[in-house]
């Protein structure tokens, strides 16, 4: 019920293109949803984010679709660029405790080819 | 602002060995976290802290001990280091405990 599953594991993509990257979760109880970005040898960086009582977010290229139905939210990079070449993660969160703790999918490594 | 600052960037460590792991950020955050990153397993969290004096357990606490003295510091302590704690460990921090959460550049840690 904690965990979030992130898809696919890796994905190749050409300047220019669209790149797409699906999670899903099991637990109703989640209440935010943020993608982070991660360079090598850097700690990821918070891209976008989304709260469930909305069904887009777009930020620039970046794009969050979500759908609360089927417990699934997914990231869109329009206009893809090498510059985009980096690990994804999406992660949920909800309140425990004192603090909210984020639970993270496995990322998506994506290169964009030139 | 400095951000989230980590030391070391690079340690190996023996088995059995002990040592510090260093953050310390510089935004008054209240909230503050380590995390773990293996290969293919996304983050996991080691333990939290929501002020000073003030810390709990994450998801994968075991071999670790955090204290919390101040605002600024977070550090983690390893006692007798094992090879299944080769990770790469990341501090993060956060203004309201809710939403985005700051992120040192990591230590990444061999044992062994």
């Amino acid at each position: 019920q904690q965990q979030v599953k992130q898809s696919p594991q890796s994905l190749i993509v050409q300047k220019g293109g669209i790149s797409i990257i699906n999670c899903a979760y099991e637990n109703t109880a989640f209440d935010y949803f943020p993608w982070y970005q991660q360079f090598p040898g850097k700690g990821p960086a918070l891209l976008i984010a989304i709260r469930p009582d909305v069904s887009e977010k777009k930020e620039g290229r970046f794009t969050i679709s979500f759908n609360k139905s089927a417990k699934q939210f997914s990231l869109h990079i329009m206009d893809s660029q090498p510059g985009d070449s980096a690990t994804y993660f999406c992660a949920a969160s909800r309140r425990d405790g004192a603090t909210n703790k984020l639970i993270f999918g496995t990322g998506t490594l994506l290169a964009v080819q030139p | 602002n400095a951000g989230v600052t980590q030391t070391p960037k690079f340690r190996i460590l023996k088995i059995g060995q002990s040592m510090t792991l260093q953050c310390t950020q510089d935004m008054n955050h209240n909230y503050m976290y380590w995390y773990r990153q293996d290969p293919g397993m996304g983050l996991k969290l080691i333990y939290y802290s929501v002020g000073a004096g003030i810390t709990d357990k994450g998801e994968v606490p075991n071999g670790y001990n955090v204290s919390r003295s101040t605002t600024e510091d977070f550090p983690l302590r390893l006692e007798l280091a094992a090879p299944s704690q080769t990770s790469v460990y990341f501090c993060a921090s956060s203004y309201s405990g809710v939403g985005e959460q700051y992120f040192g550049p990591g230590t990444r840690l061999t044992v062994t």
